[in-house]
């Protein structure tokens, strides 16, 4: 079964430090979107992508996090100052069409120091 | 923002042994999914649940999802070891035009040999 992929698993980083978070997506998709999970948390909606726009974005998303598809295949999430309280797992996924699967990359665990 | 509550948080029985996850909320969702989640990956949808009523079977899991398509349950007959995990439920519903998805905390049931 097709996969979407995230890179890097792990990602150890200092507050007040930038960091980006990729994923591609399954190729014929057209729905993206960035989740995160802090630890024994819910998983919380961060952003959905379509037709190379934010479609929606949630309260979480502040002006500190960004989205972005640079060519035909990787969606990438950008946090410009990491903060100690964005440490969490972050999970991208995609899909054809809203109504259908969504399927969820493995994540990239984000650690801020 | 619609909240699903899920219940119990944790549950360890023993194998064999019959066992029901619910998924509860005073809102209605267009539809009602159910993840299960291993360590360091990301959800898989095991199924979806559309029209108030729906039974949906997945060998040993039966997934209901209430008349009022406001909860839904989950059952598992004789469970084994290999039904360990976190189980999480998702509804999905329009607000103000978007589509969104919110996720219960989850469940993590242990079935011990």
């Amino acid at each position: 079964e097709p996969e979407v992929t995230q890179t890097p698993s792990h990602q150890v980083t200092q507050m007040g430090q930038e960091v980006i978070l990729r994923c591609v997506p399954i190729s014929n998709h057209l729905y993206f979107y960035w989740y995160r999970q802090i630890l024994g948390q819910k998983v919380e909606f961060l952003v959905s992508f379509y037709n190379n726009e934010i479609s929606e974005k949630s309260e979480i998303f502040d002006d500190q996090f960004s989205v972005e598809r640079p060519d035909g295949s990787n969606f990438t999430l950008k946090i410009r100052s990491t903060k100690l309280e964005d440490s969490a797992m972050y999970f991208c996924a995609s899909r054809t069409s809203r109504g259908e699967k969504l399927f969820f990359g493995s994540g990239t665990q984000l650690s801020v120091l | 923002t619609q909240l699903l509550e899920q219940s119990p948080q944790f549950l360890s029985i023993q194998e064999g042994e019959n066992l029901t996850v619910y998924c509860n909320s005073s809102s209605v969702f267009s539809s009602l999914q159910w993840y299960r989640q291993e360590p360091g990956e990301g959800p898989v949808l095991l199924v979806t649940v559309v029209t108030g009523g729906e039974v949906k079977k997945l060998k040993r899991l039966t997934f209901q999802f209430g008349d009022a398509r406001k909860d839904s349950s989950l059952h598992i007959t004789a469970a084994q070891p290999g039904d360990t995990g976190l189980y999480l439920c998702a509804g999905e519903y329009r607000d103000q035009g978007a589509q969104k998805l919110v996720f219960g905390q989850g469940t993590r049931l242990t079935i011990n040999p």
